[in-house]
């Protein structure tokens, strides 16, 4: 079964520093989100992506964030000086065009920890 | 902004035992949904609600789209061990492929 994949799983960093996040969404979906976590929270979304440009963001999804899709197949998020409160688990989710099925699927996660 | 109180934050249960959880809104959604998260990993979709008044079973899982569309709740029959994890409903307004907004999660655990 296709599924979204995620890398790194865990990935520590020092504050100040830049961080991508990488997602590869199930094949043939074309709508992409990130959502975060932080620990013992529900997940919020952050933003979501069609037809190579963002559709929504939320009030979290400062400056700071940014999002690509370098290639056919990947969809990455870049946080460019990381915070000590950026620290969280943060999901890829995709969904299918009226095709492709209705819902967003969601990736197992990065948990991203900032010293 | 929108928000979605679910309840309880947590429940403690013996296996067997039926399980219900529901979610609330002041606001309206045009879809609920309902995920279980297992440690360390993403929401898994359980159940799908897209009209007012629906009612879906998937397996011992039963959930309803409350007729105001500002509530939903899921049960779950005869709990397993596996049951165990956290529960998280959404809901979405607007566009089919509009933002998720989820609720606080519900903690099962099960006691064999």
């Amino acid at each position: 079964e296709p599924e979204v994949t995620q890398t790194p799983s865990h990935q520590v960093t020092q504050m100040g520093q830049e961080v991508i996040l990488r997602c590869v969404p199930i094949s043939n979906h074309l709508y992409f989100y990130w959502y975060r976590q932080i620990l013992g929270q529900k997940v919020e979304f952050l933003v979501s992506f069609y037809n190579n440009e963002i559709s929504e963001k939320s009030e979290i999804f400062d400056d700071q964030f940014s999002v690509e899709r370098p290639d056919g197949s990947n969809f990455t998020l870049k946080i460019r000086s990381t915070k000590l409160e950026d620290s969280a688990m943060y999901f890829c989710a995709s969904r299918g065009g009226l095709a492709g099925g209705h819902e967003q699927f969601f990736g197992p996660g990065t948990r991203l920890t900032v010293l | 902004g929108q928000q979605l109180n679910q309840s309880p934050q947590s429940m403690f249960i013996q296996e067997g035992e039926d399980v219900s959880m529901n979610c609330t809104s002041s606001s309206i959604f045009n879809t609920w949904l309902w995920y279980k998260q297992d440690p360390g990993e993403g929401p898994v979709l359980l159940i799908a609600l897209y009209k007012a008044g629906e009612l879906t079973s998937n397996g011992r899982l039963t959930a309803q789209f409350g007729i105001t569309r500002k509530d939903s709740f899921l049960n779950i029959s005869a709990s397993i061990p596996s049951d165990v994890g956290i529960y998280f409903c959404a809901g979405r307004r607007g566009t089919s492929y509009g933002k998720l907004t989820f609720g606080q999660g519900t903690i099962l655990t099960v006691h064999p």
